[in-house]
């Protein structure tokens, strides 16, 4: 059984760092076309999309976002953890860590986080 | 970037109802496209794959179809437990991207 949860601290302050941590059980990040996904919600908003990284460590980013996005796996841990820098308050919102089987034919994002609720305030 | 555009926002329906939700493209994904059931503090289901295909263990009730840009979730005889927000994704292209979602309600 996959699943996946994330953790890290649930209010920062303007212009500080965030680091999520994204752990998970049920399956490895060595294997062969497994990824973790980071996705996040802000109040009113689609969800989007953030960074990607592949069971070979390869990793894609949001072009809108990458300048500020670091994600990295810790496979001996079955840890993901997503930092993202110069927090604004417009980066509110829950952000969810989600499982991926990135050969063909898939499933992409077949399980999700419950999500971590994050509000940037000073 | 590719734009889904989905609607409508919200459905409010009858147990036994037929509901309808659609998905468009700003461009052509071929059938690279999700759908997505999410409750109130849990975590988002995975209901539809590739546009058509369901994922196994999840309700009959529920059907997709389109390809390339129109895409369709539908829910027949709608329960009180299908309640909750649908959303769809794409992977056709990077970087994914969401519709906006739909509430659906019981009466």
């Amino acid at each position: 059984q996959i699943t996946l949860k994330e953790s890290g601290p649930t209010l920062v302050k303007p212009t500080q760092s965030l680091t999520l941590t994204c752990n998970f059980s049920g399956f490895s990040l060595s294997t062969h076309g497994v990824g973790v996904a980071w996705i996040r919600q802000s109040p009113g908003k689609a969800l989007e999309w953030l960074a990607l990284v592949y069971w070979d460590d390869y990793k894609r980013y949001s072009p809108s976002l990458r300048s500020r996005l670091s994600i990295t796996k810790d496979t001996s841990r079955d840890q993901v953890v997503l930092t993202m820098t110069n927090m604004d308050p417009v980066d509110s919102g829950t952000y969810y860590c989600v499982h991926n089987i990135l050969l063909i034919p898939g499933p992409i994002a077949d399980y999700w986080g419950r999500g971590i609720r994050v509000a940037v305030s000073s | 970037e590719t734009t889904l555009t989905q609607s409508p926002a919200f459905i409010s329906a009858a147990p036994g109802d037929k509901v309808s939700i659609s998905c468009k493209a700003s461009q052509g994904i071929n059938d690279d496209l999700n759908w997505y059931q999410q409750k109130p503090g849990e975590p988002a289901i995975f209901i539809i794959q590739e546009a058509t295909t369901l994922v196994p263990g999840v309700s009959p009730r529920f059907s997709g179809s389109g390809f390339g840009t129109d895409f369709t979730l539908t829910i027949n005889n709608i329960e009180s437990e299908d309640a909750a927000l649908y959303f769809c994704l794409q992977h056709d292209n990077f970087p994914w991207t969401f519709g906006q979602g739909t509430r659906v309600d019981i009466k």
